[in-house]
């Protein structure tokens, strides 16, 4: 089973340029999210979609825009890189439980660079 | 929005001992409660959950605990073995809007 899988897993851009990191998931889930993480800041949300078409921000949404076009597909996209979006990336699904957000299915994460 | 604070950053027991993680949340009508655990070069996984109905839920070594009045939950790692060894991140979401709000993650070390 291949779960949640993220391309690229690692990248490195200079400032300014632009790039889109693509998560796909075969579960079926109605959930998808972005999270980076950074040492002593734990996961950070980014944005999220809750269903095909729509997405919402997180913690941390400047700098990062998102589309969700297909059900199983949530992009990343990085518009002008700069040194502090260098991170590791994580996508993630989920099913709704109707009362809570289900178990959260993780990629393997993505590392960025930007010098 | 909803804030998680988790304590402490690091922690180092030896194989046998017990362990606890401690969080803290803002939002009050934050409703579920999980726990993740991330090995190196992996990602996270759910280890344990609480709902904000429940005090406590055991599952084998590891249970956690909920005071919805002063908003804080706790991880409890009972017999700790190397293989606990890890980055675990606490989290809180409301409802079911799909927000999920990690806190700061504690790398546990177990040493044999």
């Amino acid at each position: 089973n291949a779960g949640v899988t993220q391309t690229p897993k690692f990248r490195v851009l200079k400032t300014g340029q632009s790039m889109t990191l693509l998560c796909a998931q075969d579960m079926n889930h109605e959930y998808m999210y972005w999270y980076r993480q950074d040492p002593g800041m734990g996961l950070r949300l980014i944005h999220y979609s809750v269903g095909e078409g729509t997405t919402a921000k997180g913690e941390v949404p400047d700098g990062y825009n998102v589309s969700r076009l297909k059900k199983q597909n949530f992009l990343l996209g990085l518009e002008s890189a700069a040194p502090s979006q260098t991170s590791v990336y994580f996508c993630a699904s989920s099913k709704t439980t109707g009362y809570h957000t289900g178990e959260l299915f993780f990629g393997e994460g993505s590392r960025l660079t930007v010098l | 929005g909803e804030n998680v604070e988790q304590h402490p950053s690091t922690l180092s027991v030896q194989e046998g001992d017990s362990a606890v993680i401690k969080c803290t949340y803002s939002d009050s009508a934050s409703n579920y409660f999980p726990w993740y655990k991330q090995e190196l070069g992996k990602g996270p996984q759910l280890i344990i959950d609480i709902r904000s109905n429940v005090g406590e839920k055991k599952d084998q070594r590891i249970a956690v605990t909920l005071n919805k009045t002063a908003k804080h939950f706790s991880l409890h790692i009972t017999e700790t073995q190397p293989e606990d060894s890890a980055v675990y991140f606490c989290a809180a979401s409301k409802s079911n809007t799909g927000k999920l709000i990690f806190g700061q993650g504690t790398t546990l070390q177990v040493k044999p």
